[in-house]
């Protein structure tokens, strides 16, 4: 099972962009990079996903580096609403035996 | 549409007793995963259900079972509670096994004392 790793915490100014980085250099080639964030007493919430072209969606957009061993999450200008803890997670598994594997993600704090 | 709902929201239970869980998927989705969430292990599979059969199972004792119902709603069931079961269970749902986008309900926050 492929494995992620993030950096525990980050700070950001309100207003900027943040950008979260993630490695996973053990993903294989039919294994997807997605992104999931969960405010405090809420459950994960689905932000966006790649296999390997860049993605960009209304909440967000996905960096993944040629060889796929690593992507960013980027919040073009993030708000005080965005302080949650980002998961980076990699799809494991056939399709009919698909488990996700959650590390302890990044603790994301937006600062005004 | 309505998102995904799990009762109760809170439970306090006592060990060696048993819980059962309840989750309802969004409408039309026919797969439902199990999660459980603590501060230490942080987010763990349980298992995945998709037209009433077990998908997948995550790394639990035998204490810990599901079942769903052929409306997709789901229950799961943890028996001879003991101290260290206490967590967040999330639930979460997708139309079918497979597909990339999941949806989670906000969890039902069990305390065994």
């Amino acid at each position: 099972d492929a494995k992620t790793t993030q950096p525990t915490s980050m700070d950001c100014a309100e207003g900027r962009a943040a950008n979260l980085p993630c490695n996973h250099s053990t993903i294989s080639g039919n294994e997807y990079v997605y992104w999931y964030r969960q405010i405090h007493s809420q459950g994960p919430q689905y932000i966006i996903h790649g296999l390997k072209n860049n993605e960009t969606n209304e909440m967000a957009s996905l960096i993944i580096t040629e060889d796929r061993k690593s992507s960013t999450l980027i919040l073009p200008h993030a708000t005080l609403r965005d302080t949650a803890v980002y998961y980076c997670i990699v799809r494991v598994g056939e399709t009919s035996y698909d488990k996700v594997i959650f590390g302890p993600g990044t603790s994301l704090s937006v600062i005004p | 549409k309505a998102g995904v709902t799990q009762t109760p929201r809170y439970l306090i239970k006592t060990r060696g007793q048993q819980v059962t869980l309840s989750c309802s998927p969004i409408s039309g989705h026919r797969s439902v995963s199990w999660y459980q969430q603590t501060p230490g292990q942080g987010l763990q599979f349980l298992f995945e259900y998709f037209s009433e059969t077990q998908r997948n199972k995550g790394n639990f004792p035998g204490r810990f079972s599901g079942r769903q119902f052929s409306n997709s709603r789901s229950e799961m069931n943890v028996s001879t509670l003991e101290l260290g079961d206490s967590a967040l269970y999330l639930c979460a749902s997708r139309r079918r096994t497979g597909d990339y986008e999941q949806y989670f309900g906000p969890g039902t926050r069990l305390t065994v004392t």
